[in-house]
């Protein structure tokens, strides 16, 4: 099955700078890749996802880039805020099943 | 438009009890999923249902877990008997289609504790 690895586990940054997490996948068949943000006593939230064939997705400060050749995938938020403070998953998918990575605590310091 | 509803929100049980779990998921989506997240991982699906039929359930213990999805909307996760291991956060997600591609919307979780 779909093996799906993220780093970092944590990643504190000042408010304002970026933040990025990258994910790598075994499955070469995955075509579809989400993002999820988890608050603290809340289920997660889809922010953004690619499709295999794009290499690169915006959404104002939110972009992920998918390398497919090298089965990885990362997520780049720029001018963080403290709302930004959250659990990150990454997950991938080949089929009707999502398979996650094990999430990224991001603290944005104010 | 309402989201996928979980109640209870939190449960302490000791081992050996059952305990069940029940999601009510967004209207109109045919595909519910019931997740396992241990604390410090990713979600991990237990059961997927198209409808009331039973996708994928390869991942459920089926010796001590049982689902449900009566007339293809709420659906009812059971845990009987309990191990300590089963602690974790039990969420339920809902998709208008089956593929994976689909956006899956998640409830807020049920808290399980084992003790």
């Amino acid at each position: 099955g779909e093996n799906v690895e993220q780093h970092p586990s944590t990643l504190s940054v000042q408010e304002g700078d970026s933040a990025v997490i990258k994910c790598t996948y075994s499955d070469s068949a995955s075509n579809y890749f989400p993002w999820y943000k988890q608050e603290l006593g809340k289920g997660p939230q889809l922010i953004i996802d690619i499709r295999s064939n794009v290499g690169e997705k915006k959404d104002q400060r939110i972009a992920v880039t998918l390398n497919k050749t090298a089965k990885h995938f990362s997520l780049h938020i720029t001018e963080t805020q403290p709302e930004d403070s959250a659990v990150y998953f990454c997950a991938a998918s080949a089929d009707y099943k999502l398979s996650f990575g094990a999430g990224t605590t991001v603290t944005v310091r104010a | 438009e309402a989201g996928v509803a979980q109640s209870p929100r939190y449960k302490i049980i000791e081992k050996r009890q059952s305990v069940a779990f029940w999601c009510n998921p967004i209207s109109g989506h045919a595909t519910l999923y019931w997740y396992q997240q241990i604390l410090g991982q990713g979600p991990k699906l237990l059961i997927q249902f198209q409808n009331n039929g039973v996708v994928d359930d390869s991942q459920l213990p089926k010796d001590r877990f049982s689902a449900e999805r009566l007339k293809g909307v709420d659906s009812t996760l059971k845990i009987q008997p309990a191990k300590l291991e089963d602690s974790a956060v039990y969420l339920c997600a809902s998709s208008f289609g089956t593929s994976g591609r689909n956006e899956q919307y998640f409830g807020p979780g049920t808290r399980l504790t084992v003790t």
